[in-house]
């Protein structure tokens, strides 16, 4: 059964701080690491991906992995309360092949407060 | 580019009907499709993986009589749920996978399901 762990929160910040995301997963096979972001009532909207140990940067976020360790991470610098919102871990399970099923967390619920 | 619609953004059915919901890649050939559901403050939870023109692959779980799919085309993929229940009550989310980044699944923006 592949696992992919997030604490639920809710995770709280004041603005302008640095909120950070984790993430365990099951498969070490795994091979994409996605971040989602979900507003309430919406549907979830990519922020970020990775597929190479060590930190990808994307203007205000950037993303960690660690494949021995089997985490991933996403780090939201200057937050704004705009980011308040559900951050989903996705990862994809499968090596090879062309359906890239992704195994979603359950989601953490971050709030931003002005 | 890589934008992904959906038909009907909001449906309320009563019990025993059946629902189709459309899933379009409007920009881009769409190789496989997935569908998904979530219930409140709930994760999303995979239905179905589907083809162009082969069967959909459902999960564990899920009951393939009882949600139809459909992917006639690499633009077009339908749900359809049949003699809908209450329980059936959720927020129904497709993807599409085939955009401009291989890997990435670009998702639809969803259809809430009442059935009462």
């Amino acid at each position: 059964q592949k696992e992919v762990e997030q604490n639920s929160g809710p995770l709280s910040v004041p603005e302008g701080a640095i909120a950070s995301l984790n993430c365990t997963y099951s498969d070490r096979g795994s091979q994409s690491f996605f971040w989602y972001r979900q507003y309430s009532g919406k549907s979830p909207e990519l922020i970020m991906f990775i597929y190479s140990n060590g930190d990808k940067e994307d203007g205000r976020f950037t993303a960690q992995l660690n494949k021995a360790s089997q985490y991933v991470s996403l780090l939201i610098r200057d937050s704004q309360p705009s980011d308040s919102a559900t951050y989903l871990c996705a990862v994809n399970g499968q090596s090879g092949g062309s359906n890239y099923k992704l195994t979603f967390g359950k989601g953490t619920l971050l709030t931003v407060n002005p | 580019g890589a934008v992904v619609s959906q038909h009907p953004s909001r449906v309320i059915c009563k019990s025993g009907t059946s629902v189709k919901i459309e899933c379009r890649s409007l920009d881009f050939q769409a190789t496989t499709m997935f569908w998904y559901r979530q219930f409140p403050k709930q994760s999303l939870m995979l239905m179905a993986t589907s083809n162009e023109g082969s069967k959909a692959t459902y999960e564990q779980g899920v009951e393939k009589d009882k949600f139809l799919i459909n992917h006639a085309s690499l633009t077009l993929s339908t749900l359809t749920v049949t003699s809908a229940h209450p329980e059936d009550s959720s927020f129904y989310i497709c993807s599409a996978q085939g955009g401009p980044i291989a890997y990435e699944q670009y998702f639809g923006p969803g259809t809430r399901l009442t059935v009462t």
